[in-house]
């Protein structure tokens, strides 16, 4: 069973960093192409960023909102998955989930205020 | 970058009877090599993370009741649940991955 546990959300300031991990099991980790979502409050989804595979190059992409400020990376030795957030800002307040497509973690909330 | 344009944004609809949603893709996320379409369907209910219900377009994922299918090609895909049960209240998105993901803004359903 896929199961991805998200941990290291929490209240930052603006302008303040934050680093969230997403730790897997069930599945091929060093396989997958993993992915990070939010979801700010009452709002919809919204892809953040992706890695791929390090079969294929472990690339990285990211949406235009947090590109530049944020950083999707891996350790396969450790099936983990991370987001760097720097330079934080009100919008970026939301539950962030870590994805494969087919599984998704329960989240964890960032929340970016003053 | 792909937008996905879902209508409507709500919809009421009677236990037992058919809800579709549409989902419009700003261009084919049609695969020609492999003729696939890269399009997928979440179901999401309050305080849940979303559930994938069906992707390359009409492949319904393992478990899913089969009141649930998706059609379409190209730019034009529906999410149509033949007969709406009460525990299908929630929000359902389409999402792209032909090339870097997006989702549509996302469609409530709530019972008549």
């Amino acid at each position: 069973e896929v199961q991805l546990v998200e941990s290291g959300g929490g209240l930052v300031k603006p302008g303040g960093s934050l680093r969230l991990s997403c730790v897997a099991s069930g599945f091929s980790f060093s396989n997958a192409w993993m992915n990070w979502v939010r979801q700010a409050p009452g709002k919809g989804l919204e892809w953040v960023g992706r890695i791929k595979s390090k079969t294929d190059n472990g690339t990285t992409d990211y949406a235009a909102p947090v590109k530049g400020r944020f950083t999707v990376s891996r350790d396969d030795s450790k099936n983990t998955l991370y987001l760097q957030m720097n330079s934080l800002k009100t919008e970026d307040t939301a539950v962030y989930y870590c994805s494969t497509g087919v599984g998704w973690g329960q989240g964890t909330l960032v929340t970016v205020s003053s | 970058d792909i937008v996905l344009t879902q209508s409507p944004d709500s919809l009421a609809v009677s236990l037992g009877e058919r809800a579709t949603v549409n989902c419009k893709s700003s261009q084919s996320v049609l695969y020609n090599s492999n003729n696939k379409n890269y399009l997928a369907w979440y179901q999401q209910k309050p305080g849940q993370p979303p559930k994938l219900l069906i992707y390359w377009a009409s492949t319904r994922e393992s478990g899913v009741p089969d009141r649930f299918s998706g059609s379409g090609s190209g730019t034009d895909f529906t999410l149509t649940i033949s007969s709406l049960q009460a525990e299908d209240v929630g929000v359902y998105y389409c999402q792209q991955y032909y090339s870097t993901p997006s989702f549509g803004q996302g469609t409530r359903l709530e019972i008549k």
